[in-house]
């Protein structure tokens, strides 16, 4: 299963950011998203599609439907400069795991 | 606090032999889906393995699969990777990483609670 985002979007200070997650029927799968900061382990910002983590911002929301996912990012400011990961559990039987997308690095201007 | 630390990284030569440990401590480590995923210098996140809370249901990257084992030791709340046959490729950070709840063969909660990493270099 392949998961496809691209690899930078770059948003004004207070605007907002949107990434997106292609992948086969992705609306069937319950998606998790991670932010990564240079130098740390990723953190969980969304999970099963639109949850929140306790100590997460209500300016972080998820939404995933038929091919796509996205993460949105309101009021962006400098630090949610990071790169994003997207995560779906493969269930296939031949294949069963996690897959990552490939990243996508917001760049706050 | 949940906690993860990882060991035993370090540099080998291809064709080589590895073996990370991941020290758990601040949770019922019995009780959770353990993971290890890697990041290559400069490049995304790569899943490598899963186990069981139980270690019936072990899963792997095609990427690792018959080259690495993951096994672990509830009593001394220890996650293991061992890694053979190492190449080039492998080199990374390697990542423990906890479950935050749910997981069985359909669909897995995301990765809550991530170590520090540690850095497994393959070179001649």
């Amino acid at each position: 299963y392949v998961l496809t985002q691209p690899p930078s979007v770059s948003v004004a200070p207070g605007q907002t950011a949107s990434i997106t997650c292609a992948g086969d029927d992705i609306g069937g799968y319950s998606v998790h998203w991670y932010q990564q900061k240079p130098g740390q382990a990723p953190v969980v910002v969304v999970y099963d599609d639109y949850e929140r983590p306790s100590g997460i911002p209500e300016r972080f929301s998820g939404s995933n439907s038929g091919n796509t996912a996205t993460l949105t990012i309101t009021g962006v400011d400098a630090g949610d400069e990071a790169d994003y990961y997207c995560q779906v559990w493969d269930r296939t039987s031949d294949h069963q795991g996690y897959v990552f997308g490939g990243g996508t690095k917001v760049t706050v201007l | 606090d949940v906690q993860l630390v990882e060991s035993g990284g370090g540099l080998v030569k291809p064709g080589g032999s590895l073996r990370l440990s991941c020290a758990a401590s601040g949770f019922t480590f019995s009780s959770f889906t353990m993971n290890w995923v890697r990041q290559a210098p400069g490049k995304g996140l790569e899943w490598v393995s899963s186990i069981s809370a139980s270690s019936i249901n072990l899963y792997y990257a095609d990427s690792v699969k018959g080259r690495f084992t993951i096994s672990r030791d509830n009593a001394k709340n220890s996650l293991l990777l061992q890694m053979n046959s190492l190449r080039a490729e492998d080199t990374a950070v390697y990542y423990c990483a906890r479950v935050l709840g749910y997981c069985s063969p359909t669909a897995c909660s995301p990765l809550a609670s991530w170590g520090l990493g540690t850095l497994v270099a393959v070179s001649s």
